[in-house]
C-alpha cells in the first residue's frame, strides 16, 4: 500500500464547474499538507500549504485536511480552462522530505 | 529574482555513459531537494543538501547515484553508467531554510537513455 493514494484521473469538468480532488495517506505522523499545480513539461508550482487540520481558503482555491480521517481535498471554484493540469498532493511528518500522490490530471472544457 | 535553474533541460544518454543534471538554486536559497519523477508516478525524494553537506540521501539508489553541492556553483546530481529504467524527469527545488510548508521547484531536466 502506498503512503499516499491519489485517483489519477483523468477529471474532465465544463468550465464553472467546483472540483473537488482528494489524497488519503496511511502515516498518522504526517502534519504538513500541500497541493502542487503541475502544467505538462513544467515543474510543480505550490498552490496550498496546511499545517494540521482544518480549512485554507486562497481565492478560488480552498484546502481541507481531516486528519481523523487520514484525508485531504482540494476545491477549486469556478473552475477555468487555465486550471487544466496535473494536481499533485504532498505531506511530511516535518523536516524536508515530502511525499507525493501520483497526481490527479484536472481537464477544463470551455 | 530568477527562480530554479535547471540544465539542461532535456539529456540524451546512451546505456552506460554518465549523466550529469545541474541545479541552481533561488537568490538566498541554500538548501536543495532532488526528486525523480517516473511517468504516470508522482515526484520520489532522491537527496537533501545544504552547502557542502549531504542532509538526507535515504531516497537516492546505493549504486551509481550520487549529488553535491559545492560551496561554489551549482548543486550536481550525477548518475554513472545509466541504464534505461533511469529514464525519468528529474526536479531539482530549493528554500531559504528548513523549509516544512513547500519549496520552489525548477523545470526540471528529461534524461533519455537509449
Amino acid at each position: 500500500q502506498k503512503e499516499v493514494e491519489q485517483d489519477p484521473g483523468p477529471l474532465s469538468v465544463p468550465e464553472g464547474a467546483i472540483v473537488s480532488l482528494n489524497c488519503t495517506y496511511s502515516n498518522s505522523a504526517f502534519q504538513y499538507f500541500m497541493w502542487y499545480r503541475q502544467y505538462s513539461r513544467k515543474g510543480p508550482e505550490l498552490l496550498m500549504y496546511t499545517y494540521s487540520s482544518g480549512n485554507k481558503e486562497d481565492g478560488r482555491f480552498t484546502a481541507q485536511v481531516d486528519k481523523s480521517s487520514k484525508y485531504i481535498s482540494l476545491f477549486i471554484r469556478d473552475s477555468q480552462p487555465s486550471d487544466s493540469a496535473t494536481y499533485l498532493c504532498a505531506m511530511s511528518p516535518g523536516g524536508n522530505k515530502l511525499v507525493f500522490g501520483a497526481g490527479t490530471i484536472l481537464r477544463v472544457k470551455s | 529574482n530568477a527562480g530554479v535553474m535547471q540544465n539542461p533541460r532535456h539529456l540524451v544518454r546512451r546505456r552506460g555513459q554518465e549523466a550529469r543534471l545541474r541545479c541552481s538554486p533561488m537568490k538566498g536559497h541554500s538548501h536543495v531537494y532532488w526528486y525523480r519523477q517516473l511517468p504516470e508516478e508522482g515526484l520520489k525524494f532522491m537527496v537533501y543538501l545544504q552547502k557542502e553537506n549531504i542532509i538526507d540521501e535515504s531516497g537516492m539508489p546505493k549504486e551509481r547515484f550520487s549529488a553535491e553541492f559545492p560551496k561554489e556553483g551549482p548543486s550536481i546530481l550525477r548518475i554513472q553508467q545509466v541504464v534505461r529504467g533511469d529514464s525519468a524527469a528529474y526536479f531539482c527545488a530549493s528554500s531559504p531554510r528548513d523549509s516544512q510548508n513547500g519549496y520552489t521547484f525548477g523545470s526540471g531536466t528529461r534524461l533519455t537513455v537509449v
